[in-house]
């Protein structure tokens, strides 16, 4: 069945560090987007990044479709970087509709 | 432009008893998809409406439904409430089913089933 994994489950990281972010998936996808779920519950987007690479200041995203993953890069961490951040890829063939990964905790410390 | 709006933000009913969640779509969007979030879980898909019709549904029983009105406001139904539908509700819109720029989500609605 369509699945999407997230690597690493937890991460805790100390200010100004930098972290890579996986999602692999298991199909060929129409889209996908990385959220940032906030501690009060609302998904920030990041990136609506199907294909290539976008830069939004320290944070970046690739997504290399052929291959079936996508990466999502912070630099220069920050305390307002905690949470859970969630790919959701639109499988191709399908509704279109998200499908979430479990998603990465991240806690960024002072 | 405004953004996606969801009502109300918190909500407890009794087991049994049915409920009604709303969502404005952002301006100038024509989708939206109510997700069911459990504690410690990723958003799982209920349903998408697009220009007022149901257009693909996850795994819910019936007693889930919705509606979307010529404003592209929206409701989710849910009837005789159970415990495990305790959860947070997400309501996203997008223009032409997200193949443009994708979701955007609203902050919720977290409804608690006693």
């Amino acid at each position: 069945g369509i699945q999407v994994e997230q690597s690493p489950p937890d991460l805790i990281l100390q200010e100004g560090a930098n972290s890579t972010l996986r999602c692999n998936f298991s199909d060929s996808v129409n889209n996908l987007q990385w959220f940032h779920q906030n501690p009060w519950g609302q998904l920030i987007n990041l990136f609506y990044i199907p294909s290539g690479t976008k830069q939004n200041g320290r944070l970046s995203a690739t997504t290399v479709a052929t291959e079936r993953y996508s990466l999502l890069y912070i630099s220069s961490s920050q305390t307002t970087d905690s949470g859970v951040y969630f790919c959701a890829p639109v499988f191709s063939g399908g509704y279109n509709k998200l499908i979430f990964g479990a998603g990465t905790r991240l806690a960024v410390h002072p | 432009e405004t953004g996606v709006t969801q009502s109300p933000t918190h909500l407890i009913k009794t087991r049994g008893q049915q409920v009604t969640l709303r969502c404005s779509s952002q301006s100038g969007h024509n989708t939206v998809s109510w997700y069911q979030q459990a504690l410690g879980q990723g958003p799982q898909f209920i349903f998408q409406y697009y220009r007022e019709e149901e257009n693909g549904r996850g795994n819910f029983p019936p007693r889930f439904s919705g509606l979307q009105f010529p404003n592209y406001s929206s409701e989710l139904n849910v009837n005789a409430l159970e415990l495990d539908d305790s959860a947070l509700y997400l309501c996203a819109s997008s223009l032409v089913q997200g193949r443009k720029d994708g979701y955007t989500f609203g902050s919720g609605t977290r409804l608690t089933v006693v």
